[in-house]
């Protein structure tokens, strides 16, 4: 079992959707939860963390945890077509902000307009 | 001004040869790292560098060896390239302990 899983997508979803990019990890002990989107070409950029359970909100971005379940996800709403791109998880590993990340293999969002 | 600059953007060698990736970074950050980023785009940490001391180092060959000289500095250099060695490299920095900018990557192509 991977540590940090994704589905690699495609994820396809019209223009003004709502996208859900979904993520498991295997360490229950884990604490600390992170986004990264990654345009084709580019570096990652971070756009979401997320430490305690439920949902977290930023503009049209909300992140959400179930440690009892080890899963977090991603919500875009109102899709736009420069939302495309791969989104990536990340889990700190253990129960310590030690920096050190484990990625999911990204999931590629596609925005059709 | 870019925050995470990195050196060379593109890097293609022979196997066996010997190269360094620089990277330097304007924000004023403590901790640097460096990942790999492999063909199927997994992100993978291979070192990490908290005010120019060594905190994470990945079970990567002894052929890679990172270079802190001063805490806006990290560079990686390796020796004796093999062909598994092709991946695109990031440099990354934090004010704690997420790496939170990354640089613009490094595509290395041994052939």
């Amino acid at each position: 079992q991977k540590e940090v899983e994704q589905n690699s997508g495609p994820l396809s979803v019209p223009e003004g959707a709502i996208a859900s990019l979904n993520c498991t990890y295997s360490d229950r002990g884990s604490q600390s939860f992170f986004w990264y989107r990654q345009y084709s070409g580019k570096s990652p950029e971070l756009i979401m963390s997320i430490y305690s359970n439920g949902d977290k909100e930023d503009g049209r971005f909300t992140a959400q945890l179930n440690k009892a379940s080890q899963y977090v996800s991603l919500l875009i709403r109102d899709s736009q077509p420069s939302d495309s791109a791969t989104y990536l998880c990340a889990v700190n590993k253990g129960s310590s902000n030690t920096g050190k990340l484990i990625f999911g293999q990204g999931t590629t969002l596609q925005v059709k307009p | 001004d870019t925050a995470v600059s990195q050196t060379p953007k593109y890097l293609v060698t022979q196997m066996g040869n010997d190269k360094s990736i620089k990277c330097e970074q304007n924000l004023g950050h403590d901790t640097m790292y460096w990942y790999k980023q492999d063909s199927k785009k997994f992100l993978k940490i291979m070192f990490s560098y908290n005010n120019k001391e060594l905190i994470i180092n990945e079970t990567v060959p002894n052929r890679f060896s990172p270079k802190s000289p001063d805490k806006a500095h990290l560079n990686l250099h390796i020796n004796s390239l093999e062909l598994g060695d092709s991946a695109v490299y990031f440099c990354a920095s934090s004010q704690d302990q997420t790496p939170a900018f990354f640089g613009q990557g490094t595509r290395l192509t041994v052939v």
